[in-house]
């Protein structure tokens, strides 16, 4: 049974380009979280995805957007990259049940530097 | 605001030496309090869900208790290998059950032989 795969492991960016990060969830898992992990922190929510669409949102500019695809697979893209986007970028995917409280998994992450 | 705050930060112990990391959170209404583990440059790994007051859960030599405002990650007779950086997370009541999680800096610990 497959996890949560993202790709790629690794990017480099300068400031002002774009990036696109991607995320396959655990099999039978419906929900797809994206994370934000600076250096020594714990990782703070940027978004969430469920039947496509944006359900929840951090603190986080316009500049992050995403997307989730029919086959529950999801993208983060980042505009006009800054130097403090520079961290450990971490999907969670999870299974939407009505009533009950899930669990979400982790993906290795994509480590993101920008110059 | 919700918040979570781990302490301590770094925690160095010998092999076989037991000890408790802390985990105290403010919350709108608990909907689950988690605990992860996470290697340097990993994502975090699944270790236990808690849901209510007095709830206890175990595997292998780790043992997670929850009270009201904080909760303990137990770790009995630990090895090298349980080297890590522990998270701890919280999912509030307005998030419902799929709310994000909002998390700890976590506990760096270090198991020397």
């Amino acid at each position: 049974d497959a996890g949560v795969t993202q790709s790629p492991t690794h990017l480099i960016k300068t400031r002002g380009q774009q990036v696109t990060l991607r995320c396959s969830p655990k099999s039978g898992h419906d929900t797809v979280s994206w994370y934000q992990q600076a250096l020594g922190q714990g990782p703070q929510f940027i978004f969430q995805y469920y039947e496509e669409e944006e359900r929840q949102r951090g603190n986080f500019p316009d500049r992050f957007s995403g997307h989730q695809f029919p086959n529950y697979s999801s993208e983060l893209n980042v505009n006009a990259l800054l130097l403090g986007d520079s961290a450990l970028y971490l999907c969670a995917s999870s299974q939407h049940l009505a009533g009950t409280t899930e669990t979400q998994y982790f993906g290795p992450g994509t480590r993101l530097l920008v110059l | 605001e919700d918040q979570v705050t781990q302490s301590p930060e770094a925690l160095r112990l010998q092999e076989g030496e037991s000890s408790s990391l802390n985990c105290s959170y403010t919350v709108s209404g608990l909907r689950g309090l988690f605990w992860y583990r996470q290697d340097p440059g990993k994502g975090p790994e699944f270790l236990f869900t808690l849901y209510s007051a007095g709830e206890e859960k175990e595997k292998e030599r780790l043992k997670a208790t929850l009270t009201k405002k904080e909760s303990f990650l137990h770790i009995t007779a630990p090895k090298p290998e349980d080297s890590a950086t522990y998270l701890c997370a919280v999912r509030n009541y307005y998030g419902g059950s799929q709310g994000n999680l909002i998390f700890g800096k976590g506990t760096k610990l270090s198991v020397k032989p």
